[in-house]
């Protein structure tokens, strides 16, 4: 089946704890993206990743990073987390950039 | 400046109703695509439609509509004779070909009630 997994789903952590979520896919997509959202904010891109060793910031880069060694994975680091990143994050990929993004199942992130 | 406006926030309608959710969008590009995806209460973002800006064209897909106007840089989404399924959060987007970005609007909580 065609999907975007993430791990884990449902996530508490406190300050300062070094935290990564991993995100998946299995459609050989080329383009893959982080977003978080918040109530009466929307989905804000945090990075993408075009191809293999290809990532970008999005518009709400600080206090994360990505790497994207294999094409399929995908990983979100927060080096030291802070409770202003308390979130639900989506992970998405797509055949290519502004191709139809499918979603991952979502990640809800507590940081106390 | 990239952006998507959603400017209602919450809309409630009774069963069988149609409704209309509005999505005004921003980009210098002149190149782009607009989507929508819906998010059910059960947190799931689901791919609705995706419209490239050459194509003017109206699509109906089902008791779903889409009105995309250049003009007014708007895509509007119509759900006819709306179901108790209807509710969920619905958001709009816009990707523009350079840039490899996607601009989310802050979504439209629909509720339709029984």
């Amino acid at each position: 089946e065609a999907q975007v997994t993430q791990n884990p789903r449902y996530l508490i952590t406190v300050t300062g704890k070094k935290l990564t979520v991993t995100c998946s896919q299995n459609m050989n997509h080329e383009y893959m993206s982080w977003y978080r959202q918040d109530p009466g904010l929307g989905l804000r891109q945090i990075y993408y990743s075009m191809n293999v060793e290809v990532t970008d910031k999005g518009d709400v880069p600080e206090g994360y990073k990505v790497s994207r060694k294999e094409k399929r994975n995908f990983p979100l680091i927060l080096e030291s987390p802070s409770p202003n990143q308390t979130s639900l994050y989506f992970c998405a990929s797509s055949l290519y950039g502004p191709d139809t993004q499918y979603f991952g199942p979502g990640t809800r992130l507590t940081v106390l | 400046a990239q952006k998507v406006t959603q400017a209602q926030t919450e809309i409630s309608v009774v069963e069988k109703e149609d409704v209309t959710l509005d999505c005004v969008y921003e980009t210098r590009d002149t190149t782009y695509y607009l989507f929508w995806y819906k998010q059910p209460p059960s947190g799931e973002l689901v791919f609705l439609i995706r419209r490239n800006s050459f194509d003017e064209q109206n699509e109906i897909s089902g008791r779903y509509s889409w009105n995309f106007q250049k003009s007014t840089s708007s895509f509007n989404f119509t759900i006819t004779a709306s179901q108790v399924v209807d509710s969920a959060v619905y958001f709009c987007a816009l990707s523009p070909l350079t840039g490899n970005q996607f601009y989310f609007g802050t979504g439209t909580s629909l509720t339709v009630i029984p």
